[in-house]
């Protein structure tokens, strides 16, 4: 696998609900990401961290919220906010040892609304 | 800014006919990466080549070969002889090679069907 585990595969959200996706890497790297996935939209990005306590907005960040506490650990929150929050979210980390941009992608959380 | 256009939706093809996935892409950047990755019907997005933008060598991997014309800022993808295997979505993607925050702009991905 490409040393990201997503988690949970299926999240049903509730109005008004925030829900939180969980991305952890064991490699130790630093850059993380996570998009945005509708169909036939491509991979849209919703933020992305270069290093621990740093987050910086992507395309489309309104509605989300991140944290980097850890190294190992880029949570995503769906908030309320997000009025169209239906879509495949994928994590995905760069490695330092690997052709220079090449990212590798967790197996992603399908979130759908109640 | 960046733009990558994949202009086929989905494209379907018999088994063992070849097939060609072109992807167009916009930069104001003099040194960039292109990529491709493949996403099968698992979800997962993984990596198949990379690009640099000072490399117009053309690349053969297996049935797999990429086509890049700096000329025509095109980046296209051919599989030969098709296989059932093949069938998934792929995606270009583009970044640039400093400055700035190395973030890719993906297009919106071609989804091929591969029929037995």
């Amino acid at each position: 696998d490409g040393g990201i585990t997503q988690s949970p595969k299926y999240l049903f959200r509730k109005e008004g609900q925030n829900v939180t996706l969980s991305c952890e890497q064991n490699l130790n790297h630093d850059a993380m990401y996570w998009y945005r996935q509708d169909p036939g939209q491509g991979l849209r990005l919703i933020y992305y961290s270069q290093i621990v306590n740093d987050f910086q907005k992507g395309d489309i960040a309104e509605g989300y919220s991140v944290s980097r506490e850890k190294k190992e650990s880029f949570p995503l929150t769906v908030t309320s906010a997000q009025t169209n929050p239906t879509a495949f979210y994928l994590c995905a980390r760069t490695s330092p040892g690997q052709p220079v941009g090449k990212l590798f992608f967790g197996s992603g959380t399908q979130l759908s609304v109640l | 800014a960046q733009k990558v256009t994949q202009a086929q939706t989905e494209i379907s093809v018999v088994e063992k006919e070849d097939v060609t996935l072109d992807c167009v892409y916009e930069t104001r950047d003099t040194t960039y990466y292109l990529f491709w990755y493949k996403q099968p019907p698992s979800g997962e997005l993984v990596f198949l080549i990379r690009r640099n933008s000072f490399d117009e060598q053309n690349e053969i991997s297996g049935r797999y070969s990429w086509n890049f014309q700096k000329s025509t800022s095109s980046f296209n993808f051919t599989i030969t002889a098709s296989q059932v295997v093949d069938s998934a979505v792929y995606f270009c993607a583009l970044r640039p090679a400093s400055g700035g925050s190395y973030i890719p702009t993906f297009g919106r991905g071609t989804s091929l069907i591969v029929h037995p």
